[in-house]
C-alpha cells in the first residue's frame, strides 16, 4: 500500500541558509501535517492543511512556512535556519472522512551545521 | 496545556513479562492514537481508540480510555525485546506527549 513519501530523507544546510522538505500524502488523503522531533524529545506540531487551506498551527515558528498544492503535497519552507532547527521532520497525512488517523512519513532529518 | 503525558519515562522489563504504559491529557478528544518509535526512525502507528470506546486489542496490545479521568493506558503483553522502543500517545490535537521509553531485556 502506498505510504507517505518524504523528501529529502537527509538534508545538511549551514546556519542562515534555507531548506525546503516535501511531503507527498496518501492518495485520497486531503489532510497534511507537519511536525518537529528534536533530539530526545516528543514530536511537536508546527502545522496542518486541509483542502490547501491552514487548518490548525502550532509551534512553527515565524522563520518557518509551509504550503499545501493543489496536488495535496506539502512543502515545509524554512529560512535562517539556526543549529537548533536540526531534527527530525515528520510529515503525516489523514483522510477527512474517517476517524482523522494520522499516517507518518518516515521523516526527513534536518542537520544544521 | 493540550499535551498528553505519558508515564513511567521510563520503563524496563524481561522478556516475557507484561508492559503497561500510562498517558493523560487535559482537554477533550475525538480519539487518541498510540505510536511507537525505534531510535532515530519514524513513528509507527500502533492503535487507535476513538472517545466512545472503552477498551481495543490489537495482538499483544490492550489500550483503555478513561475519558472521565482524561486518561488512556497502553499494555504490551508477552514483551518481546523486538518491542524496546518509545511509545507516545497522541491526542486528536495532534500533541504529543514526552513517551515512555521501553527497554526488553532478553
Amino acid at each position: 500500500a502506498a505510504g507517505v513519501i518524504q523528501s529529502p530523507r537527509h538534508l545538511i544546510k549551514e546556519k542562515r541558509e534555507t531548506a525546503t522538505l516535501k511531503c507527498y500524502p496518501i492518495p485520497r488523503h486531503d489532510t497534511v501535517y507537519w511536525y518537529q522531533q528534536g533530539p530526545g524529545q516528543d514530536p511537536q506540531f508546527l502545522i496542518s492543511f486541509y483542502e490547501k487551506m491552514q487548518s490548525d498551527k502550532g509551534s512553527i515558528p515565524d522563520r518557518f512556512s509551509a504550503q499545501q498544492f493543489s496536488d495535496y503535497h506539502s512543502e515545509l519552507n524554512m529560512s535562517s535556519l539556526e543549529l537548533g532547527d536540526s531534527a527530525l521532520y515528520f510529515c503525516a497525512s489523514s483522510p477527512v472522512v474517517g476517524n482523522n488517523e494520522q499516517f507518518f512519513g518516515p521523516g526527513t532529518r534536518l542537520t544544521v551545521l | 496545556s493540550q499535551q498528553g503525558e505519558e508515564d513511567p519515562q521510563a520503563l524496563s522489563i524481561q522478556e516475557g513479562e507484561n508492559a503497561t504504559m500510562n498517558c493523560s491529557y487535559k482537554t477533550s478528544i475525538n480519539n487518541l492514537q498510540w505510536y511507537r518509535q525505534n531510535s532515530g526512525r519514524g513513528l509507527v502507528h500502533l492503535i487507535l481508540i476513538r472517545s466512545n470506546e472503552r477498551e481495543k486489542h490489537s495482538g499483544r496490545l490492550r489500550v483503555t480510555l478513561d475519558t472521565s479521568k482524561k486518561s488512556s493506558s497502553l499494555l504490551i503483553t508477552a514483551s518481546r525485546a523486538a518491542d524496546t522502543a518509545s511509545y507516545f500517545c497522541a491526542t486528536s490535537k495532534s500533541t504529543f506527549g514526552d513517551g515512555t521509553t521501553l527497554t526488553v531485556k532478553p
